[in-house]
C-alpha cells in the first residue's frame, strides 16, 4: 500500500489562527480524503481532494473553514481556519488505492494532533 | 497518552483466547466493508475487507463475517496477542467511507 505522511504530526495553537496540515504519498493516487476524528470518536470525512478540481465538501463542512488544495497527484493540504477550541481533534489523509482491484480501499496516514487553545 | 477510544465500548481477553468483535452498519446499498485496527498515536491501519458477494473472508488470525440480512459485520481474532490492543473500527463503503463507533479490545497476560 501507499505510504502516507503528514506534517505537522502535532500542534497547540491559539484560538483565532490557522493551521496548515500537509499531506504526501508516495505514489500518484487520484483519490485523496481529509477525515477528522475528535477525542474518543469515530473517523468523519470532512472532504474529497481530486487533483485538477475543487474539493467536493461533506454535510457541516465548508470550505471557508478548511480550504483544501492538491495541486498534484502526490500532495494535498488541509488549511483548519479561523481555529477555535472545538476544532482541537485528529486530523487524517487518507488515499484511495486499488492495485487493480475492482474496490479499492482506502489507507491512511499517521494523523495531525491539533490542540487548540 | 491518545484521547482515541476513551468512551468507546470496550471488550476485554485474556492473552490467548479469542475475540470478536462486532458491528452494525447502517446502508443496505453498501457492498465493501473494510476493518481497521487504530492503537494509540496512529492513524487507522487496514486489517481485512470483505466485499458484498461473499459472507466470510479469511486473514492471517483474523476472520471478517458478514451477515446482510441483518447488516451485520464481525471481526474475529484468533489467539488474541497484546499487540493486538488497540481501538477497531468497522467501515462500509456506498458512495463513500462511513464508519463505525468502533471497540477498544484490551488484552490482559
Amino acid at each position: 500500500s501507499a505510504v502516507i505522511s503528514q506534517k505537522p504530526s502535532r500542534d497547540i495553537c491559539q484560538r483565532g489562527t490557522s493551521l496548515t496540515i500537509q499531506c504526501q504519498v508516495d505514489s500518484q493516487v487520484t483519490m485523496m480524503f481529509w477525515y477528522r476524528q475528535q477525542p474518543g470518536q469515530s473517523l468523519t470525512l470532512i472532504a474529497t481532494a481530486n487533483q485538477g478540481s475543487e474539493a467536493t465538501y461533506e454535510s457541516g463542512f465548508v470550505i471557508d473553514k478548511f480550504p483544501i488544495s492538491r495541486p498534484n497527484l502526490t500532495f494535498s493540504t488541509l488549511t483548519v481556519s479561523n481555529m477555535s477550541p472545538e476544532d482541537s481533534s485528529i486530523y487524517l489523509c487518507s488515499v484511495e488505492e486499488g492495485s487493480g482491484r475492482i474496490v479499492e480501499t482506502q489507507y491512511f496516514g499517521p494523523g495531525t494532533r491539533l490542540l487548540v487553545l | 497518552g491518545e484521547s482515541v477510544g476513551l468512551h468507546l465500548p470496550t471488550l476485554s481477553v485474556q492473552e490467548g483466547d479469542n475475540s470478536i468483535i462486532n458491528c452494525a452498519y447502517s446502508n443496505s446499498a453498501s457492498d465493501y466493508f473494510i476493518w481497521y485496527k487504530q492503537e494509540s498515536g496512529k492513524g487507522p491501519q487496514f486489517i481485512i475487507d470483505i466485499r458484498s458477494n461473499m459472507d466470510k473472508r479469511q486473514g492471517q488470525r483474523v476472520t471478517v463475517l458478514l451477515n446482510k440480512t441483518v447488516k451485520h459485520l464481525s471481526l474475529q481474532i484468533a489467539a488474541t496477542q497484546p499487540g493486538d490492543s488497540a481501538v477497531y473500527f468497522c467501515a462500509e463503503m456506498a458512495d463513500k467511507l462511513i464508519f463505525g463507533t468502533g471497540t477498544r479490545l484490551q488484552v490482559f497476560p
